[in-house]
């Protein structure tokens, strides 16, 4: 069975822009949730969606949005981007909210 | 708001010497789960614990749900080289029912 795959694996940005990643879970897994890990902060919840819907949602500003689409592919934007914001972002499915994670191997955002 | 605090932050232990983590939660689980992530990697499933009280073995490695559902431990017996990496525990919050990742405990295992 393939794992989580994330696109693109490293990313380089300018303060103002604005970015899109994208998340393949594991076939059959409906749920999926972003984190955000960073040296100082650890590994912070973003967002999860489940079929479609965002199910629950982090303490984030609103530049961070996500969405899931009908294949449970999911795609997380970034706008108006910070030098803190600089940080590998980890997709992570399972079947269920309450099911093991199965993370992807992270898109490491750098912000210039 | 809801935390999960992990301690140590970081052990250095001699190859062969047994280590445990904690995590301690401000407020009652639902679930724990524990991962390991390499570095350079990321996190990797280890485990699930959903009753309170319950313990479950993984060759050498023990992991513990408190009673109250609000503490956990992983403890691993005889170190080995192979160990090393950061621990995290993640508990889902029983009220808003997300993943609170607790600090990490990163192992150094000295050959």
């Amino acid at each position: 069975k393939a794992g989580v795959t994330q696109t693109p694996r490293y990313l380089i940005k300018t303060r103002g822009q604005q970015v899109t990643l994208s998340c393949s879970p594991i076939s059959g897994h409906r749920s999926v949730s972003w984190y955000q890990q960073t040296p100082g902060q650890g590994l912070q919840f973003l967002f999860e969606y489940f079929s479609e819907t965002q199910r629950n949602k982090g303490n984030f500003p609103g530049r961070f949005s996500g969405r899931q689409f009908s294949n449970s592919r999911s795609e997380m934007n970034v706008s108006t981007l910070e030098l803190g914001d600089s940080a590998l972002y980890l997709c992570a499915s399972s079947l269920n909210r309450d099911d093991e994670q199965y993370f992807g191997p992270g898109t490491r955002l750098t912000v210039t | 708001g809801q935390q999960v605090m992990q301690i140590p932050q970081y052990q250095h232990v001699q190859e062969g010497e047994d280590f445990t983590t904690y995590c301690n939660s401000s407020t009652t689980l639902s679930n724990i789960q524990w991962y390991k992530q390499r570095p350079g990697g990321h996190p990797v499933f280890l485990i699930q614990l959903v009753k309170s009280g319950e313990v479950k073995k993984q060759k050498r490695l023990t992991f513990q749900f408190g009673e109250a559902k609000k503490n956990s431990s992983l403890h691993i017996t005889a170190t080995q080289t192979t160990d090393v990496g950061t621990y995290f525990c993640a508990g889902l919050t029983s009220g808003t029912y997300k993943y609170i990742f607790g600090t990490g405990t990163r192992l150094k295992v000295l050959a």
